[in-house]
């Protein structure tokens, strides 16, 4: 059983460039979370998905874009890279739609802007 | 103020020693509560959840839960090298507007290290 899992693991972009963060969960989750993590300002959301097909903005949104493309999947995308976006991103997935149980994470993704 | 606070730390604690974190939260009628270990250049992992006042136990863990005062707590006993990570206090509010109870509120984490 593979929980969420999230690719690539590592990556470095020139600033501009685009790429997308993909996450899969395989636990028949209805919720799923993108957060980054930076020293000293903890876990921030980015976007979240309540169910399959809404997705909302959280506290740090500019920059991305997501797309629940099924239930299983949900995608980030960072359309010009930007240093300030260098950091650790980590997809989640939750069983309650209100979150009630916690969240699962995936194993993250480092993400380094130049 | 911040919605859930954490002391930074680092907390120190020999090897054997109870190891006590705190977590503070603002939203007196939160619902539910979480505690999830962090190891270095590792994601996230729940080791304790909590719903009712009182004490919950798990092997070595306890979390204590006092919804009048605000805050809960994690206590780890016979401490290990092994438990030395950042403890991440986590807070699911209570149903209201724009389904902020479908997103958790987090404190930024108490680092513990546990000394042989």
């Amino acid at each position: 059983n593979a929980g969420v899992t999230q690719t690539p693991k590592f990556q470095v972009l020139k600033t501009g460039q685009s790429m997308t963060l993909q996450c899969a969960q395989d636990m028949n989750h209805n919720s799923m979370y993108w957060y980054r993590q930076d020293p000293g300002m903890g876990l921030r959301l980015i976007y979240y998905s309540a169910s399959e097909g809404t997705t909302d903005k959280g506290e740090v949104p500019n920059g991305y874009n997501v797309s629940r493309l099924n239930k299983r999947e949900f995608s980030l995308r960072l359309e010009s890279a930007a240093p300030s976006q260098t950091s650790v991103y980590f997809c989640a997935s939750s069983g309650s739609w209100t979150a009630n149980y916690g969240y699962t994470f995936g194993s993250g993704t480092r993400l380094t802007v130049v | 103020q911040k919605e859930v606070e954490q002391n930074s730390g680092p907390l120190s604690v020999p090897e054997g020693a109870i190891a006590s974190l705190n977590c503070t939260y603002s939203d007196r009628v939160s619902q539910s509560f979480f505690w999830y270990r962090q190891y270095s250049g590792k994601s996230p992992e729940l080791i304790m959840s909590i719903y009712s006042n009182g004490d919950k136990e798990d092997g070595r863990f306890t979390a204590q839960l006092n919804k009048a005062s605000q805050y809960v707590s994690l206590l780890i006993r016979d401490s290990q090298p092994s438990d030395s990570a950042t403890y991440l206090c986590a807070v699911n509010p209570p149903m209201g507007n724009a389904g902020n109870n479908r997103k958790l509120i987090w404190g930024l984490g108490t680092s513990l290290a546990v000394n042989p």
